[in-house]
């Protein structure tokens, strides 16, 4: 079976661009969570939804959006990109939406910001 | 709000050593506990979960790790570690939020 596939795998931009990221979560999987991971720290949480409706929301700005389509694949959308925003980006998906839910990472999208 | 805190930034171990890690967190609830690794070049993938009951939970690849509620630790344990564990380790914590990961700690095996 396929994991959790995200692409693109690497992309580079400049500030003030869009950028737009996708998640293919595990088949059967409903939920998606978008996490953000800077060089040297941990995965911050962005978003949960589940069932095509937000179900958490991370302390991010409203830069920041995101959905899921009727298939469970979802977009991370990030607007007026920041120098800041260069990052790995990781989504993971779960069969349901909870805390307890073991979550399934993929690889991420290396987003370098120039 | 929740958070957790890994004490080593990186951590270096002979081949068969003994390995502990440690994670503190801060949140007055009912927490459910995760440890996940990340091999270099591969996706975070989970070592081991503590959601309730025995406080020694068993994970994957020999690693344990011992839910202690009155020191609000989570630490990360192998008796003896291979090259193979040559790695990044996450502990992270859900109480009323989704995941709160710690930074992370870098682990080198060297023969």
């Amino acid at each position: 079976d396929a994991g959790v596939t995200q692409s693109p795998t690497h992309l580079i931009k400049t500030r003030g661009q869009h950028v737009t990221l996708r998640c293919s979560p595990i088949s059967g999987h409903k939920s998606v969570s978008w996490y953000q991971q800077v060089l040297g720290q941990g995965p911050q949480f962005i978003f949960q939804y589940y069932e095509k409706e937000e179900r958490g929301r991370g302390n991010f700005p409203d830069r920041f959006s995101a959905r899921q389509f009727p298939n469970y694949s979802s977009e991370l959308n990030v607007n007026a990109l920041l120098l800041g925003d260069s990052a790995l980006y990781l989504c993971a998906s779960s069969v349901a939406w909870g805390i307890a839910e073991k979550l399934f990472f993929g690889s991420g999208t290396q987003l370098s910001v120039l | 709000a929740q958070s957790v805190s890994q004490h080593n930034h990186h951590v270096i171990l002979s081949e068969a050593a003994s390995l502990e890690l440690g994670c503190n967190y801060s949140y007055g609830g009912t927490v459910n506990l995760f440890w996940y690794v990340q091999y270099p070049g591969q996706h975070l993938q989970l070592l081991l979960k503590y959601f309730s009951g025995d406080p020694l939970v068993k994970g994957i690849k020999g690693f344990e790790a011992e839910f202690i509620k009155s020191k609000f630790s989570f630490n990360l344990r192998k008796p003896s570690v291979q090259w193979s564990d040559t790695a990044e380790y996450f502990c992270a914590v859900s109480g009323n939020t989704p995941l709160v990961f710690g930074k992370g700690t870098r682990l080198s095996v060297i023969a």
